[in-house]
């Protein structure tokens, strides 16, 4: 079975600051990884997606995450954001060849002028 | 990719009633799954709903509780039955049209309060 874990529940940054919002999961087998982001009163929307090759993945609106295999972690970056980036942010693992999302407990991103 | 709408999108409804969810897709996808995210929680997967076949649930829900229709490839319906407050949440559908590597779409969600 699959496990994640986001470490900060609520992370609150200054304009044009860079943000890491930290995401650990557990699994016994190859897994791909994804960040959803869900703004107020609004579905989720994916952000990004690691399958495999390159461990940097970028996605939309200029956020970035990078797979560590060995410290088993998947964190989402941002070097500068704004106010419009203001949401919940889910990190969220599926097995390789299943069809099941497992997310982790979300992380609300503050973003303070 | 796929855009997904849901009805309805809030309701507030009478404990011990039943409210039936629609979730439509504009194009044909085999699977489709339903999640609850209860207040200030993350997502957790009711069922995962395929086409011609009976709805296969997580362990902690039940049919009888959350009863699924799919009847075709672009449709499907949850519905929350005997209602109590404990089943105020936002209802989510989501689908996986790549199949493969669990890239899933999400609609908007049903906010469900119950009285």
């Amino acid at each position: 079975a699959q496990s994640v874990t986001q470490l900060d529940s609520q992370v609150p940054v200054f304009e044009e600051a860079p943000v890491e919002l930290r995401c650990n999961y557990s699994s016994s087998v190859s897994v791909y990884l994804f960040w959803y982001v869900q703004y107020p009163n609004q579905g989720l929307q994916l952000l990004l997606k690691y399958l495999s090759g390159s461990t940097l993945v970028k996605g939309i609106n200029g956020f970035e995450a990078e797979f560590n295999k060995s410290q088993t972690s998947f964190h989402l970056r941002k070097p500068s954001v704004h106010i419009s980036d203001t949401a919940e942010y889910f990190c969220a693992v599926s097995a390789k060849g299943a069809q099941k999302l497992v997310f982790g407990q979300g992380t609300r991103l503050t973003i303070n002028p | 990719s796929a855009v997904i709408s849901q009805k309805p999108s809030r309701d507030i409804c009478q404990r011990g009633t039943s409210l039936t969810i629609q979730c439509q897709v504009d194009s044909q996808v085999t699977m489709m799954f339903w999640y609850r995210q209860q207040p200030g929680q993350s997502l957790t997967l009711i069922a995962t709903a395929n086409q011609g076949s009976e709805a296969t649930y997580e362990s902690g829900f039940v049919i009888d509780k959350f009863p699924i229709s799919r009847p075709n490839l672009t449709f499907s319906t949850l519905t929350v039955s005997n209602m109590s407050p404990e089943d105020s949440s936002i209802y989510l559908c989501s689908v996986a049209p790549g199949g493969l590597y669990n890239e899933q779409f999400f609609g908007p969600g049903t906010r469900l309060t119950v009285l």
